[in-house]
């Protein structure tokens, strides 16, 4: 089992909708969830962290935790077509600071 | 927030030659920094944890002897790749965080490296 998965996609979303993207992660004990934006070409820029069950809103983007379920998502509301790119969750587990990535979602949004 | 500054950000080597790749904390501490490769259409893997003053961690599967890590200060980790193939041929992407646990991670520029 992958320490982090997601649906690698492509999720095609029309001009604003809401796209949803989700995460799940292996490790129980994880302790920060952390969504990030990576353009082609360009290293990821941070969109979300979330250290706590249930949710966090910044603007048009809100990230969900449920540490029960070991499922962390993000939702983008109005989407644009300059969200269109790959959205990694990424974990920090307990014992250490390293950042674990997950494999990315592809998101398209169609003018 | 914090800036993390990667050296250079593209470069091309011919088989056989080292490459060094530079990363630097600008305006904090870092004793830990991460260094990632990735493929096209693929995720950041983490390669190794760098460690102010003692060795590097490397992750399962990754050269120690080909790819050397040195963390000289709390402000500049290394990487240096050596004699590169044109499988090295990755973007390369250091981090480092702040704080322990719980805080983000703040990327480099990221190193588009070719090896002809």
């Amino acid at each position: 089992q992958k320490e982090v998965e997601q649906n690698s996609g492509p999720l095609s979303v029309p001009e604003g909708a809401i796209a949803s993207l989700n995460c799940t992660y292996s490790d129980r004990g994880s302790q920060s969830f952390f969504w990030y934006r990576q353009y082609s070409g360009k290293s990821p820029e941070l969109i979300m962290f979330i250290y706590s069950n249930g949710d966090k809103e910044d603007g048009r983007f809100t990230a969900q935790l449920n540490k029960a379920s070991q499922y962390v998502s993000l939702l983008i509301r109005d989407s644009q077509p300059s969200d269109s790119a790959t959205y990694l969750c990424a974990v920090i587990k307990t014992s250490y600071d390293k950042v674990i990535f997950g494999p990315g979602t592809s998101l398209s949004v169609i003018p | 927030g914090a800036v993390v500054s990667q050296h250079p950000s593209r470069v091309i080597c011919k088989s056989g030659t080292s490459v060094k790749i530079e990363c630097r904390s600008l305006d904090f501490q870092a004793t830990t920094m991460f260094w990632y490769r990735q493929f096209p259409k693929q995720s950041l893997m983490l390669m190794a944890t760098s460690n102010e003053g003692s060795k590097a961690t490397y992750e399962q599967g990754v050269e120690k002897d080909k790819f050397l890590i040195n963390h000289a200060s709390l402000t500049l980790s290394t990487l240096t790749v050596t004699s590169a193939h044109p499988e090295d041929s990755s973007f390369y992407i250091c981090s480092a965080n702040l704080g322990t646990g719980g805080t983000e991670a703040f990327f480099g520029q990221g190193t588009r490296l070719t090896v002809v």
